[in-house]
């Protein structure tokens, strides 16, 4: 099956520091890839959509010059969180499409920021 | 936009019962697709079931079967034989069948406890 990884899984940084988080698709090439958003006890929310080749898309809400995105190949995409705030804390999931109804997601990656 | 609801927030269940998961949907779309993923412990989202908008057969996957309902906007999940390992957070999921790649648009969740 299709397979989706993430890196690092689980990260801690200190107040102002920038964070990257890679997510790749091990056997299959993603032309889109999407970062999701999650705090605890609480559902997934959509931040962006990383088109290869191409500017990402951001969600009402999201700040595009906190939440950078680069997809800059048919199997990797990074967020990297600039500047990061004890409140950027969260879990933060990746997924990569492959066709129209199937979506495979990352394990998440575990964000705190001290 | 499209909204997604999910109006229990925990539910439980005797093993080897069955149980059903509430979940309605908002949109002004004909054609889209609906999903229900389950979130155990390790946070790995893992598909459970999927339904094609234009499909009237409702969707069966081993224990799993949905509950489609177009006109109601009702996409219920139903669990036969509950096993512990049905134990996590169900989310029910929408995406716009459009041409083009959509992300998922997801409710808030359910968290399933299956009782020994």
């Amino acid at each position: 099956g299709a397979v989706v990884s993430q890196h690092p899984s689980w990260v801690i940084c200190k107040s102002g520091t920038s964070v990257k988080i890679e997510c790749r698709s091990l056997d299959f090439q993603a032309t889109t890839m999407f970062w999701y958003r999650q705090f605890p006890k609480q559902s997934l929310m959509l931040m962006a959509t990383s088109n290869e080749g191409s500017k990402a898309t951001y969600e009402q809400g999201v700040e595009k010059d906190k939440f950078l995105i680069n997809h800059a190949s048919l199997t990797l995409s990074t967020l990297t969180v600039t500047s990061a705030h004890p409140e950027d804390s969260s879990f933060y999931i990746c997924s990569a499409h492959l066709s129209s109804y199937e979506q495979y997601f990352g394990p998440g990656t575990r964000l705190t920021v001290t | 936009a499209q909204t997604v609801t999910q109006s229990q927030p925990e539910m439980s269940v005797q093993e080897a019962e069955t149980v059903t998961l509430s979940c309605t949907y908002d949109t002004s779309e004909s054609d889209y697709y609906l999903f229900w993923y389950k979130q155990p412990p390790s946070r790995q989202m893992i598909l459970v079931i999927r339904q094609e908008a234009y499909k009237q057969q409702n969707a069966t996957e081993n224990r799993f079967s949905v509950n489609f309902q177009k006109a109601a906007k009702s996409f219920s999940l139903k669990i036969s034989d509950s096993q512990l390992g049905d134990a996590a957070m169900y989310f029910c999921a929408y995406r716009s069948f459009g041409g083009g790649a959509d992300g998922l648009t997801f409710g808030k969740g359910t968290h399933l406890i299956i009782q020994p």
